[in-house]
């Protein structure tokens, strides 16, 4: 079966300052990966995917994020974080066998002006 | 282009009283899918709808029905809504239920049961 962790709860960075939110992940097959941001009191909005090809996938709002096949990792990145990032960030993944998208628990990002 | 609509935003029942929850998207997308979210726990599947015509469990159906009245359309029906259903409930579609495809999301249903 599939899953995914998120392994902080909470990830707090100063405005300016690169970010980094952890993902980690387990498949039998090959894994389909993807980011989601949920701001306050709305739904959740995509920011990218890897499916195939390089590793490192590029998304909205200047979010990037790296496929690591040997450490199953999927981070998200940013080079220089703003307020408005502040916001509940989730990982997902499926295999390639069409089952069910699994989500991760969720990181909430601060940052800090 | 709206997306994906859920309705109603917000809804307060008793212990035993039963609801629906209604979903539309206007994406011409195939697969529906329902959630609920609670602090800590993620996103986890309720029911999906690969297609007009099917759904299937996902990973907490009890308690649940739904019905996918047409491709537009998707609903969740609580019978008998008990405490431990109160949550955020997102509705998401998807165009095809491929394990590639991007899922969009509705803005959700903030259900309490007392």
């Amino acid at each position: 079966a599939q899953s995914v962790a998120q392994p902080e709860d909470q990830v707090n960075v100063a405005e300016g300052n690169p970010l980094t939110v952890k993902c980690t992940y387990s498949v039998s097959g090959n894994p389909y990966l993807f980011w989601y941001v949920q701001y306050p009191n709305r739904g959740l909005q995509f920011l990218l995917k890897y499916i195939t090809g390089d590793n490192l996938v590029k998304g909205s709002y200047g979010f990037e994020a790296e496929f690591n096949k040997s450490q199953t990792s999927f981070h998200l990145k940013k080079p220089s974080a703003l307020v408005s990032d502040s916001a509940l960030y989730f990982c997902a993944v499926r295999d390639s066998g069409n089952t069910p998208l699994v989500f991760g628990k969720g990181t909430r990002l601060s940052v800090i002006a | 282009n709206a997306g994906v609509t859920q309705t109603p935003k917000f809804q307060v029942l008793k212990t035993g009283q039963s609801m629906t929850l209604q979903c539309a998207q206007d994406m011409n997308h195939n697969s529906m899918y329902w959630y609920r979210q609670d602090p800590g726990m993620g996103l986890r599947l309720i029911y999906y709808s690969a297609s007009e015509g099917t759904t299937d469990k996902g990973e907490v159906p009890n308690g649940y029905n739904v019905s996918r009245l047409n491709k537009r359309e998707f609903s969740l029906r609580l019978e008998s809504a008990a405490p431990s259903q109160t949550s955020v409930y997102f509705c998401a579609s998807s165009t095809a239920g491929a394990s590639t495809d991007t899922q969009y999301f509705g803005p959700g249903t903030r259900l309490t049961v007392l």
